[in-house]
């Protein structure tokens, strides 16, 4: 199984500004997906981040909005760019690890 | 394509009586099923998961699920609920034989368990 941390845990961040959300793997795995878990809600995938290749985004998920970026086999960041409180939630991420998924605790945005 | 339902946005079940969590699956390759739960402000976390082997899987805590193809279903069971027990659970599909391993996941079920 792999062990995954994020940074920071929590932010409050002013609206307009970025925030960038690390993620930690404990071995190397092939695939990272990023998460939003907005409040009351299920999880909703942004993208997966494949090493060595530019990131897939789910519809509704550009780029511009979410840039990530994946240098290694076991790292990973997402960039929420220019906040409003709409994006105020939770992020997490994941690394495929044979047949299943496992994930970070999480990062709580809140954009005032 | 593949999508997820869970029949129940909230259950109420008092302490010591049965649980079950429905869950139905659409998927057109032959899926991956996996049960989460999520307590308050708290990660998540595997409850069980069935990959093609064994239909009727045991889950940590108790609970346990089967799959049922010709229903389409994958339901969440425990005997005898706890107060513990009181989380937000998510049904999860993902297609191995596509080669995306994309999890998606049902909208939650919200259980809450009476004294």
């Amino acid at each position: 199984s792999a062990v995954i941390s994020q940074k920071p845990s929590r932010d409050i961040c002013q609206r307009g500004t970025s925030l960038t959300i690390q993620c930690q793997v404990d071995s190397q795995v092939t695939m990272m997906f990023w998460y939003r878990q907005q409040p009351g809600q299920s999880l909703t995938l942004i993208a997966t981040a494949n090493q060595g290749s530019e990131a897939t985004y789910e519809s509704g998920f550009v780029i511009d909005k979410f840039p990530i970026s994946r240098p290694n086999l076991t790292f990973s960041t997402l960039t929420v760019s220019n906040l409003s409180p709409e994006d105020s939630s939770i992020y997490l991420c994941s690394a495929q690890d044979r047949y299943e998924q496992y994930f970070g605790p999480g990062t709580r945005l809140t954009v005032t | 394509a593949q999508s997820v339902t869970q029949l129940d946005s909230h259950v109420s079940v008092s302490e010591g009586t049965p649980v079950l969590l429905r869950c139905n699956y659409s998927s057109s390759y032959s899926p991956s099923l996996f049960w989460y739960v999520q307590h308050p402000n708290k990660g998540l976390q595997l409850l069980l998961k069935y990959t093609s082997a064994a239909t009727l899987v045991k889950g940590i805590n108790g609970f346990e699920a089967e799959f049922k193809k010709s229903e389409t279903s994958f339901h969440l069971t425990k005997p005898s609920a706890h107060m513990s027990d009181a989380a937000e659970y998510f049904c999860v599909v993902s297609d191995l034989t596509s080669g995306t391993y994309k999890y998606i996941f049902g909208t939650g079920t919200r259980l809450k368990v009476l004294a």
